[in-house]
């Protein structure tokens, strides 16, 4: 059973466009995140979301528009893709402060 | 905003050999959690562990929280032990602040 997924593994597109990328959780878990790694590997967290509501935003540009229908799901929309937004992005989920599980990641590249 | 050391940030290790690899903090934390990144880019949990000493097979880690640091030991290191090993602490309101990484090659 997949604990953390994330739908597509792997994203290429251009330069303007607009895409999502899809996360669900089958862990029963109250709170989700978005986070960011980059060509260096380094890691960010982007968002947080604690039952549908947003309580971590981390000055990310407003192109980055997260969305959770409910708590097992939390999707990330992107607007007007830029080449900088090329990176590996991660759903995590954890119940409450506890220890995050992460998914699988998707990697985008914008031309 | 804290900031999350780790050391060293590159080991190459003859298979079978063994190591520490350290994550040094600048505030105190509620939670440390040690990450290993495979060559495929998942992200695997080895351990929660914001204080004390924890053990899993050739795995464990002890955290000093009062001297905020934490340690990751690996014993009989394996190839299938590299990848990229992240320290990541958490201050508030669950978000994790990662460590820039340690990159681990075990040679056979």
């Amino acid at each position: 059973d997949t604990a953390v997924s994330q739908t597509p593994k792997y994203l290429v597109t251009q330069m303007g466009n607009d895409k999502s990328i899809k996360c669900e959780q089958n862990l029963g878990h109250d709170t989700m995140y978005w986070y960011k790694q980059d060509s260096k590997k380094f890691l960010k967290i982007m968002f947080s979301y604690n039952n549908k509501e947003l309580i971590i935003n981390e000055t990310v540009p407003n192109r980055f528009s997260p969305k959770s229908p409910d708590k097992a799901h939390l999707n990330l929309h992107i607007n007007s893709l830029e080449l900088g937004d090329s990176a590996v992005y991660f759903c995590a989920s954890s119940q409450q402060s506890y220890e995050q599980y992460f998914g699988p990641g998707t990697r985008l590249t914008v031309t | 905003g804290i900031q999350v050391e780790q050391s060293p940030p590159d080991l190459i290790l003859q298979e079978g050999a063994n190591s520490t690899l350290r994550c040094n903090f600048s505030d105190s934390v509620n939670n440390l959690q040690w990450f290993h990144q495979n060559p495929w880019g998942q992200l695997i949990n080895l351990f929660y562990i914001p204080s004390g000493t924890k053990q899993n097979g050739r795995l464990s880690a002890t955290t000093v929280a009062t001297e905020r640091y934490s340690l990751l030991y690996i014993s009989s290191s394996q190839t299938t032990d590299s990848g990229v090993y992240f320290c990541a602490v958490e201050q508030y309101g669950n978000k994790l602040v990662f460590g820039a990484g340690t990159i681990l090659r075990v040679k056979s």
